[in-house]
């Protein structure tokens, strides 16, 4: 079965300070994979997302961003947060390539981020 | 451009009563729906919809599409204050990518 692990759980972090959340996925390989962040009690905005090995898309300009080093690996980074990057952040996976009926995405338990 | 909107965005009811959460969508090439529940943390995914008219269930909760009016309804019956959570809705395109489109979320509280 496939599990999808994300750390830390938490985090206080200070204006300009560097970021850094992992992101790993178990039981599957070539996943597609994807950040959110979450305003509290929102839907869910999608920031990055990663169909392969050093392939990623961003969604909105930010100053954040995301890399895919191994094929179950996807990290989210800052060089310098704002308080604006407050949030939840949730990784997802879902089954790659050309497939019907597998848009079904699976959920890490998110790292909370207070920026401070 | 592509959107998601879900309604009531908060909703609070009591132990028992019955509820429908509603989903519209605006999408190019739909390919499916789908419904998630998010608690504390992760969503955990409920259902996926692809074709019209065919009620997917699970316990107490059920779910229909319908691609020609371009919306969907999540009910839940007999509600617990175990369903108290946020409620979302995100619609998949035809593509490769697995991207998913989310609406707001509605807010359910149920009350003992």
């Amino acid at each position: 079965s496939q599990t999808i692990h994300q750390w830390p759980a938490t985090l206080v972090q200070p204006v300009g300070s560097p970021l850094s959340l992992e992101c790993t996925v178990e039981g599957t390989s070539n996943p597609n994979l994807y950040w959110y962040r979450q305003a509290a009690g929102r839907g869910l905005q999608l920031l990055f997302y990663s169909v392969g090995i050093g392939q990623i898309s961003s969604e909105v300009p930010q100053n954040l961003s995301a890399s895919r080093p191994q094929d179950r690996q996807f990290i989210l980074s800052s060089k310098k947060l704002l308080l604006s990057d407050s949030g939840f952040y949730l990784c997802a996976w879902s089954w790659g390539g050309l497939r019907d009926g597998t848009d079904t995405q699976y959920f890490g338990p998110g790292t909370r981020l207070t920026v401070l | 451009e592509d959107k998601v909107v879900q309604s009531p965005l908060s909703l609070v009811v009591h132990e028992g009563d019955t509820v429908t959460l509603n989903c519209s969508y605006e999408v190019t090439n739909f390919r499916s729906l789908l419904w998630y529940k998010q608690e504390k943390k992760a969503p955990t995914f409920l259902f996926m919809l692809t074709s019209s008219g065919i009620e997917k269930k699970s316990g107490r909760l059920s779910s229909i599409l319908d691609k020609k009016e371009l919306f969907s309804i999540l009910n839940i019956t007999a509600t617990q204050t175990g369903d108290s959570a946020i409620y979302l809705c995100a619609v998949a395109r035809s593509s490769n990518t697995g991207k998913l489109i989310f609406g707001q979320g509605t807010t359910l509280q149920v009350k003992p």
